[in-house]
């Protein structure tokens, strides 16, 4: 069974501050990975993607991939009340996209 | 480019009675998928059509669960007899080739659905 774990939080953080959101998943195979964020009563909206070890940015968001632990994360910094969400971790391999559970974070003013 | 497509947006319905949904891909997209999103979980494939063929339906409760993609556009997927634990929010999402789904898709609005 292909998993994927994310803290269910909530995560709460002051504005202004940096959150940082985990994510590991089982299946060594897998090949992208997205995260998604998705507002109460919402559809999910995708803000970033990576396939590489590493870092990748885009604008206040930081994607970090490391394949060899098994674990992608997602930074945002100088977080702001607006990006109170539910961020939704989700790994493609194989013709195969899984979603974790999500992580809800609340930015406090 | 216009989004993907999805109605209706609410439906309340009674148990064991049927229900029906419809989504309209982005223009141009062959591939077309149908999730379900339990409250407090992460979205679940039940079906994935490439044009008008399916492509995965592993977790599509097929005694319940039907979902067709005449003439590889939009899309109906139909639920009878519904039962309570169908309650969630269906969520359609597209892609121009399963390749895309490297990069990720888009999703349309989602129909939620509350079986009482």
């Amino acid at each position: 069974q292909k998993e994927v774990e994310q803290n269910s939080g909530p995560l709460s953080v002051p504005e202004g501050a940096i959150a940082s959101l985990n994510c590991t998943y089982s299946d060594r195979g897998s090949q992208s990975f997205f995260w998604y964020r998705q507002y109460s009563g919402k559809s999910p909206e995708l803000i970033m993607f990576i396939y590489s070890n590493g870092d990748k940015e885009d604008g206040r968001f930081t994607a970090q991939l490391n394949k060899a632990s098994q674990y992608v994360s997602l930074l945002i910094r100088d977080s702001q009340p607006s990006d109170s969400a539910t961020y939704l971790c989700a790994v493609w391999g194989n013709n195969d996209m899984r979603f974790g559970a999500g992580t809800r974070l609340t930015v406090k003013p | 480019e216009a989004g993907v497509a999805q109605s209706p947006r609410y439906k309340i319905i009674e148990k064991r009675q049927s229900v029906a949904f419809w989504c309209n891909p982005i223009s141009g997209h062959a591939t077309l998928y149908w999730y379900q999103q339990i409250l407090g979980q992460g979205p679940k494939l039940l079906i994935q059509f490439q044009n008008n063929g399916v492509v995965d339906d592993s977790q599509l409760p097929k005694d319940r669960f039907s979902a067709e993609r005449l003439k590889g556009v939009d899309s109906t997927l139909k639920i009878q007899p519904a039962k309570l634990e169908d309650s969630a929010v269906y969520l359609c999402a597209s892609s121009f080739s399963d390749m895309d789904d490297f990069y990720g898709y888009t999703f349309g609005s989602g129909t939620r659905l509350t079986v009482v």
